[in-house]
């Protein structure tokens, strides 16, 4: 699977879009970007995931370029539940496991 | 829909015993479950991958004779630490899979040996 980068940390005042950018240069055609997050002492959840085009559901959209190089997640209405660490992967379609990298951990401020 | 189960969410144990931990999907099918640990301060790490009906997969590093896991069922997926000792404390997390590629995963189950 494509190794992917993510910043740190995050700040966001709780509201406002939360934007998580991930890199993802070396993703081959068949791999997905999937998003997961994990709030503390919990298993992650499932966020969203894609492929090529944009996604949206109930909980964020994801934007990806169109090269395929770079995505983002985004929280249109950040609440304080929304502070989690939060993992881009980029996983083929007949993967196991995933390899969990650091995450952006994403602090929503009141 | 898509939601794992695991029984129990914390337990203490004494250096020495086994400990079972058992990971459900309540709501489809699982053809494909997995563990992971997760210590303090660290990401999730993949221990094993398991097929009902086949013999788990395991990563490198992870002993399959102190983690024994069983995928009966297509519902149901066990791990036993077996022997356990405080080195094996940890946050253990299954996830589960249908067809698709999506996991989903567990609430987690925190072991401490004591």
């Amino acid at each position: 699977d494509a190794k992917t980068t993510q910043p740190t940390s995050m700040d966001c005042a709780e509201g406002r879009a939360a934007n998580l950018p991930c890199n993802h240069s070396t993703i081959s055609g068949n791999e997905y970007v999937y998003w997961y997050r994990q709030i503390h002492s919990q298993g992650p959840q499932y966020i969203i995931h894609g492929l090529k085009n944009n996604e949206t559901n109930e909980m964020a959209s994801l934007i990806i370029t169109e090269d395929r190089k770079s995505s983002t997640l985004i929280l249109p209405h950040a609440t304080l539940r929304d502070t989690a660490v939060y993992y881009c992967i980029a996983l083929g379609g007949g993967a196991d496991g995933l390899t969990f990298g650091k995450g952006t951990h994403l602090i929503i401020q009141p | 829909g898509a939601v794992v189960s695991q029984h129990p969410s914390w337990v203490i144990c004494k250096s020495g015993t086994s400990v079972k931990i058992e990971c459900r999907s309540l709501d489809f099918q699982a053809t494909t479950m997995f563990w992971y640990r997760q210590f303090p301060k660290q990401s999730l790490m993949l221990m094993a991958t398991s097929n009902e009906g086949s013999k788990a997969t395991y990563e490198q590093g992870v002993e399959k004779d102190k983690f024994l896991i069983n995928h009966a069922s297509l519902t149901l997926s066990t791990l036993t630490v077996t022997s356990a000792h405080p080195e094996d404390s940890s946050f253990y997390i299954c996830s589960a899979r249908e067809w698709g590629v999506t996991q989903y995963f567990g609430p987690g189950t925190r072991l401490t040996v004591l």
